[in-house]
């Protein structure tokens, strides 16, 4: 298996661009979670789905954060306008369900590193 | 509000040495807890994981070590090696949700 794919792997966009992020999670996986990684707060979830339906997505820091699973094998994540802040780095994660349905261990992608100029 | 803590940024140990990595809690709803390395440019990697009803796990020459009392958790690696140089997350599962630490820089001199 190719593990967690994720395109780009380096964006780099001014200041009120829209940006989009992909994942292709591992196949057979049933959970799909995207993370940000920054200095000051570390890595933190933003969403989770499962089964292609968004369960929380209390992490989003705000509305010009939006993100999609279409279907079982493609999600993205969209900022739209994109401010600096934004930048990071972006980690996709999938896992599948265990006995008890709840999700086993979390297999990240190469992550996508993010530049808002 | 950090509810999973590694205070320690870094470490340095010499090659064969024993790497202990320390973590933190607060939250006691945590069930599940798990280590992951990460090289640079690359994602975090699984480790190993251990599940609150146990007390230590152990996998080759990583083992971790809960104390449930304490909200503590610590990562063993012994020996150690130079391509254990990585920085590595502790992360608690509460909710289908994992919450990481800050991470540790771990540097292995050989």
């Amino acid at each position: 298996d190719a593990g967690v794919i994720q395109s780009p792997r380096h964006e780099v966009t001014e200041m009120g661009q829209e940006v989009t992020l992909r994942c292709k999670p591992i196949s057979g996986h049933d959970y799909l979670f995207w993370y940000r990684q920054t200095m000051m707060r570390g890595l933190e979830l933003l969403i989770y789905f499962n089964n292609n339906v968004p369960i929380d997505d209390s992490g989003m820091p705000e509305d010009r954060f939006s993100a999609k699973m279409p279907n079982a094998s493609f999600s993205t994540l969209k900022i739209q306008p994109s401010e600096p802040r934004d930048s990071a780095v972006y980690f996709c994660a999938s896992s599948s369900s265990g006995l008890a349905g709840v999700p086993e261990t979390q297999y990240f992608g190469p992550g996508t590193r993010l530049l808002v100029l | 509000d950090q509810q999973v803590k590694q205070n320690s940024p870094s470490l340095s140990v010499q090659e064969g040495r024993i790497s202990i990595l320390n973590c933190d809690y607060t939250n006691s709803m945590f069930d599940y807890f798990l280590w992951y390395k990460k090289y640079p440019a690359e994602g975090p990697t699984f480790l190993i994981s251990i599940s609150s009803i146990k007390d230590k796990n152990e996998d080759g020459r990583f083992t971790v070590f809960l104390n449930k009392s304490a909200k503590h958790l610590s990562l063993h690696i012994v020996p150690s090696q130079p391509g254990d140089s990585a920085v590595y997350f502790c992360a608690a599962n509460y909710g289908n949700k994992l919450v990481f630490g800050a991470g540790t820089i771990l540097r292995v001199k050989s």
